[in-house]
């Protein structure tokens, strides 16, 4: 693994049906994020991690769930899907001190 | 309100060329980070340039300079010498609080999308 890996590449997920989102970073980055991206709206901030065993809130939060159980893995969870949660989902990460955010390759998520 | 406008949905630019994509922002935060992503069709976001508010320089990377207008809340990014392979999207951000270190969330513009012309 190099970087920021996250799965799966895309899915199609059936309304009501919970589905978890996997992100997995190599660089031992401290904080990490979770994105979606729709289309004229750019990237929206759904939850974010400072640290391991620490969670908050972004921009979009509702009917996500994140944990952080451990530095390497911040997996994004929908516990009932929506048709308006089909998006385009990023994981970023960020070393302590530094301003850049490295970005996973996206999921694509459909929810019909 | 919008914090980060992004006026041109598309544009274009014939190869060789320089052009200048425009980024407006808005904040009552003095300490402040900007940012430029670039997002080619594969969809990755590739990190560009980062200009902090209390930076005395305008940022440059290679072909990217970053044209901080700071009393004009504008961080237009300049690309010289367009390449082909720079045809994408592009997104600017930006980060408030530098000081409170808790806060290092990315508030993004709705891009523009460069088509670069042979």
């Amino acid at each position: 693994i190099a970087g920021i890996t996250q799965a799966p590449t895309s899915q199609i997920l059936a309304a009501g049906r919970r589905m978890t989102l996997r992100c997995t970073q190599d660089m031992r980055h401290n904080a990490m994020y979770w994105y979606r991206q729709d289309l004229g709206l750019g990237l929206r901030l759904i939850h974010y991690s400072n640290t391991a065993g620490t969670t908050g809130k972004g921009e979009v939060p509702d009917g996500y769930s994140v944990s952080r159980a451990n530095t390497d893995d911040f997996p994004l969870t929908l516990a009932s899907a929506v048709p308006s949660q089909t998006s385009v989902y990023f994981c970023a990460s960020r070393r302590t001190g530094d301003n850049e955010q490295f970005f996973g390759p996206g999921t694509r998520l459909t929810v019909l | 309100a919008q914090k980060i406008t992004q006026t041109q949905p598309g544009m274009f630019v014939q190869e060789k060329e320089a052009v200048t994509l425009d980024c407006t922002y808005d904040t009552s935060d003095p300490s402040y980070g900007l940012f430029w992503y670039k997002q080619p069709s594969s969809g990755e976001m590739i990190f560009l340039i980062y200009q902090g508010s209390y930076d005395q320089q305008n940022a440059t990377e290679g072909r990217y300079s970053l044209n901080f207008q700071k009393a004009r809340k504008s961080a237009n990014l300049v690309i010289s010498a367009s390449q082909l392979g720079d045809s994408a999207m592009y997104f600017c951000a930006m980060r408030e609080g530098l000081i409170r270190r808790s806060s290092y969330k990315l508030i993004f513009g709705s891009g523009t999308r460069l088509l670069v012309r042979p």
